[in-house]
């Protein structure tokens, strides 16, 4: 079974809005956590990581927000652009050597 | 670009056949890993390497093997391919180590008939 993230949801947004991406992770000592987004017929792509002292850490048009009292963490895009549309794994340091991905989101942005 | 080189991209082989894929780095990270990816289940760890020589199972490790004799390769064996392990592989850099972030080659797309 999985550890983190959701199966597989999908999320549409219109050009321009803001988009919101959730995930659950299980290991309450996880201690570091990433975002990667991956393209059609791609490796991952690094987007932005968070670690467990923080509550939020903002990026280029990108914010992560970690609440470790439910085990929860968002993305949020501003200004979501069709570049945007992909899938958005979230992923938690589970054991040093061993980081867990969830499912992913896909986030399709119409114009 | 994360300087991470896969082959083969693709790959077709028949269940019984082994096969082994290959991950190249060119700039002697330490640690490296392998997993897989198949719908509905994300990204799974089969094998890492932490140097060379030096290497341990993931959570999906049954039927791979591994071998790290070089820094900058990073091999993964499937004895006797299946069909369950029909699926995309990728290859992993930790350029800062446990602290950091994975950085991912392009993936290696295996099909077992």
């Amino acid at each position: 079974g999985e550890s983190v993230g959701l199966h597989l949801p999908t999320l549409s947004v219109q050009e321009g809005d803001n988009s919101i991406i959730n995930c659950a992770y299980s290991n309450s000592a996880s201690d570091y956590f990433i975002w990667y987004k991956q393209e059609s017929g791609k490796g991952p792509q690094f987007i932005i990581d968070i670690r467990s002292n923080m509550d939020k850490r903002q990026g280029q048009r990108v914010t992560v927000l970690l609440n470790k009292t439910v085990k929860h963490l968002s993305l949020q895009i501003a200004a979501t652009q069709p570049g945007d549309s992909a899938v958005y794994f979230c992923a938690e340091n589970y054991n040093n050597n061993d980081m867990r991905f969830g499912a992913g989101t896909r986030l399709t942005v119409k114009p | 670009d994360a300087g991470i080189t896969q082959s083969p991209r693709h790959k077709v082989t028949e269940t019984g056949t082994p096969v082994t894929l290959r991950c190249h780095q060119t700039e002697n990270h330490r640690y490296m890993y392998w997993y897989r990816q198949d719908p509905g289940h994300g990204l799974r760890l089969i094998h890492y390497s932490y140097g060379v020589k030096d290497t341990d199972k993931g959570e999906v490790s049954d039927g791979y093997s591994v071998s790290r004799s070089k820094t900058e390769d990073f091999l993964l064996t499937l004895e006797s391919a299946t069909s369950s392990q029909t699926s995309v592989y990728f290859c992993a850099i930790r350029p800062r180590g446990l602290d950091g972030e994975l950085f991912f080659g392009e993936g290696s797309r295996l099909t077992v008939l």
